[in-house]
């Protein structure tokens, strides 16, 4: 079936380090995949960061980055230097049939000033 | 602007007790609405679609329910509680056919005892 897999939590960083976390998917039943990074913030709802729906492309916000990489069915999300507000969770998902998104089990994100 | 209203925020039932849980949007005619349920530690997992009126679709068979009664309304509910049913249950709705941008409301938080 179709499923996401991504980084297991948490991951804690020091402000101003890089981050990666890293998320494959496998899309048995979607001709043409989706993808998406969402995000909850501490005490808000959970919300759309970025969104890719061309392999090959790469999707920005926030200074987080992910590119759609057909080949290793990936969409790893990076951020070159973190900040204290970018602790949340992280969840990648993948959709492409406009009836089912698929989520990955989301990776808790701690950054330490 | 589109809004969307869960409720009630948060819930302790008992195991065998019924359970009602409701979810409104606004300013968006014929949505596409979506239940999704996280147990704890667990994946944010689809239960439930529906793409008008009256018509409901199962992703998930966990002995729940869902209904439209209503063009902006989504109502999801079961007979008896189970204690597998704890967790947190989100409703969403999507912005479009094609972007398949999920917006989602702010959660019900359900503890079953």
């Amino acid at each position: 079936g179709d499923s996401v897999t991504q980084t297991e939590g948490p991951v804690t960083v020091s402000e101003s380090e890089s981050l990666i976390i890293n998320c494959t998917y496998s899309a048995t039943s979607i001709a043409y995949p989706n993808l998406f990074w969402y995000v909850r913030y501490p005490g808000e709802g959970l919300q759309l960061l970025l969104k890719v729906i061309t392999a090959g492309q790469k999707g920005s916000s926030r200074g987080f980055e992910a590119t759609y990489n057909k080949e290793t069915t990936s969409f790893h999300l990076q951020k070159a230097s973190v900040q204290e507000s970018d602790s949340a969770v992280y969840y990648c998902a993948l959709g492409g049939n406009t009836n089912k998104v698929v989520f990955g089990t989301g990776t808790r994100l701690q950054v330490l000033p | 602007a589109q809004t969307i209203h869960q409720w009630p925020v948060a819930e302790i039932k008992a195991v065998g007790s019924p359970l009602s849980l409701g979810c409104t949007i606004k300013g968006k005619s014929s949505p596409n609405l979506y239940w999704y349920w996280q147990a704890t530690g667990g994946t944010l997992q689809q239960l439930f679609y529906s793409i008008t009126v009256g018509q409901v679709e199962s992703v998930v068979q966990l002995n729940l329910s869902a209904s439209r009664p209503k063009d902006d309304q989504f109502i999801l509910s079961t007979e008896k509680l189970l204690l597998s049913h704890s967790g947190f249950y989100l409703c969403a709705w999507i912005r479009g056919a094609s972007a398949e941008t999920l917006y989602f409301g702010s959660g019900t938080r359900l503890t079953v005892l």
